[in-house]
């Protein structure tokens, strides 16, 4: 099974500021037939569930705010958020969705 | 709306049973892949199983496999999920959630309900 690591486990940045957090994998999760990273970032606020925030590694779901972006290939994964706003305390999982069982990282939790 | 609404979670004895529900509504769940993801308190997220859209083929974790089953009623446009053999390391609260679909990947989860918790003590 793959195991995602996420870093730091918690993340204190000023608004405006730049926040970022990394996902590591176990192994690659790069699909070379098609080059395509299967990784994906949700965001979850308190006392709600998940929310589909990037896939791809990179591609914005539909809605979600352009300081939000992704970065990375192989093993080595970035959700970065360009400039931090009150509504994006939460906390942030990576789920990699190369393999069966797909799994999620431990969470990094951004606060202000 | 497209939304899902989980039903069925409780407190239950180790090595009880439990049916969770996860009713859809705003789409037909035949169309799509469903997951089962539990989040135990104050921990992160861990997928559990998940059914495609035939019906015909589902996969589960392996904390759970020969425990948990998934199905789904297509006349209620419902999920569920049995849970035997529980054991106190279940305890969690369950989300459902809806596959992204063929072009992203059905593995991608991007409707969730709000869960239905389970807890497993005696």
């Amino acid at each position: 099974d793959i195991v995602m690591t996420q870093s730091p486990d918690s993340l204190a940045v000023s608004l405006g500021e730049r926040a970022t957090i990394n996902c590591k994998s176990s192994q690659s999760v790069l699909y070379n037939s098609n080059n395509k990273n299967f990784l994906a970032w949700y965001q979850q606020k308190p006392g709600l569930p998940p929310k589909l925030l990037i896939y791809w590694a990179s591609t914005r779901e539909s809605g979600v705010p352009d300081r939000f972006s992704g970065s990375g290939s192989g093993t080595d994964f970035t959700l970065t958020i360009s400039s931090l706003q009150a509504e994006d305390v939460a906390v942030y999982y990576c789920q990699q969705y190369y393999s069966t069982p797909c799994s999620f990282g431990q969470g990094t939790k951004l606060e202000i | 709306e497209v939304q899902l609404v989980e039903s069925g979670g409780g407190l239950v004895q180790p090595g009880g049973s439990l049916r969770l529900s996860c009713a859809a509504s705003g789409f037909t769940l035949s169309s799509y892949w469903m997951h089962w993801v539990r989040q135990a308190p104050g921990t992160g997220l861990v997928w559990v199983s998940r059914i495609d859209s035939d019906g015909t083929s589902t996969n589960y974790a392996g904390s759970v496999k020969g425990r948990f089953t998934i199905s789904r009623d297509t006349a209620k446009n419902t999920l569920h999920l049995q849970i035997n053999s529980l054991r106190a390391e279940d305890t969690a609260l369950y989300y459902c959630a809806r596959g992204a679909g063929y072009i992203k990947n059905w593995y991608l989860m991007d409707v969730w309900g709000k869960g239905t918790t389970v807890t497993v003590s005696s």
